[in-house]
């Protein structure tokens, strides 16, 4: 069955750097265009990023272009999602998410979802 | 402020059926297809409707979805207690090159 693990949340200060991770299994990774999506505390969701199958398309947010960078290996079936510069506003639980389409669809819906990862940004 | 418009809140009593809004523009629900998803407190996100009313395989018939021009629709028939949660519509973004999400719509089964 699928299934998306993310990990490398936490605290971090404001300006920081942190690498979240998403370990995929259960499905062919490298067919699938991958997502993240990210959610503050009693907020709503928030898109945060895209990348296809073959990570030649990436595209982002506007709260997090030029911040954040997704990236994946699909020898390791493992999505990315480098944060710099974090803020407090960054604060969220952030889920990764498989795209429903496969190959050159890459532009939602998400069938599957991971559990998230907490990143709360505070000094 | 959501590039998607859905009302906060919608209630009914149980087997009734409740309708959630989802406004939008030319570049997102006008030309692209819609997509719905139900949270559960303290869990992921759950596909719901997509394609503007398909439902993935799980999904009861009591959810149903339909578009019209640059608005899309969820509606709740039979409404149980366990659909008591927040549901959320999502659509791609040709302007913005991204997915844009409805603020989202707290159901409550009166």
């Amino acid at each position: 069955q699928v299934q998306l693990v993310e990990s490398g949340g936490g605290v971090v200060q404001p300006g920081r750097s942190l690498r979240l991770s998403c370990a995929a299994s259960g499905f062919t990774f490298s067919s699938f265009g991958m997502h993240w999506v990210r959610q503050a505390p009693g907020k709503g969701l928030e898109w945060v990023a895209v990348m296809s199958h073959d990570g030649t398309i990436q595209y982002y947010g506007d709260s997090v272009k030029g911040q954040f960078t997704i990236s994946r290996d699909n020898s390791l079936n493992t999505l990315y999602l480098q944060m710099n510069s974090l803020t407090p506003e960054d604060t969220a639980v952030y889920y990764c998410a498989k795209n429903k389409g496969s190959g050159s669809s890459w532009w939602g819906p998400f069938d599957y979802w991971g559990q998230g990862t907490l990143v709360t940004v505070s000094s | 402020q959501s590039v998607l418009t859905q009302p906060p809140s919608a209630s009914g009593t149980p087997g009734q059926t409740v309708t959630i809004s989802c406004s939008g523009s030319s570049s997102n629900i006008g030309s692209n297809t819609v997509n719905w998803y139900q949270q559960l407190p303290g869990t992921a996100p759950k596909l719901l409707i997509y394609s503007n009313n398909q439902r993935p395989s799980g999904v009861p018939d009591r959810f149903s979805g339909s578009k019209s021009d640059t608005s899309a629709s969820l509606a709740i028939s039979g409404l149980q207690s366990e659909d008591e949660t927040d549901y959320y519509c999502a659509a791609w973004d040709d302007s913005l090159n991204g997915v844009v999400f409805g603020g989202g719509t707290k159901v409550t089964v009166l």
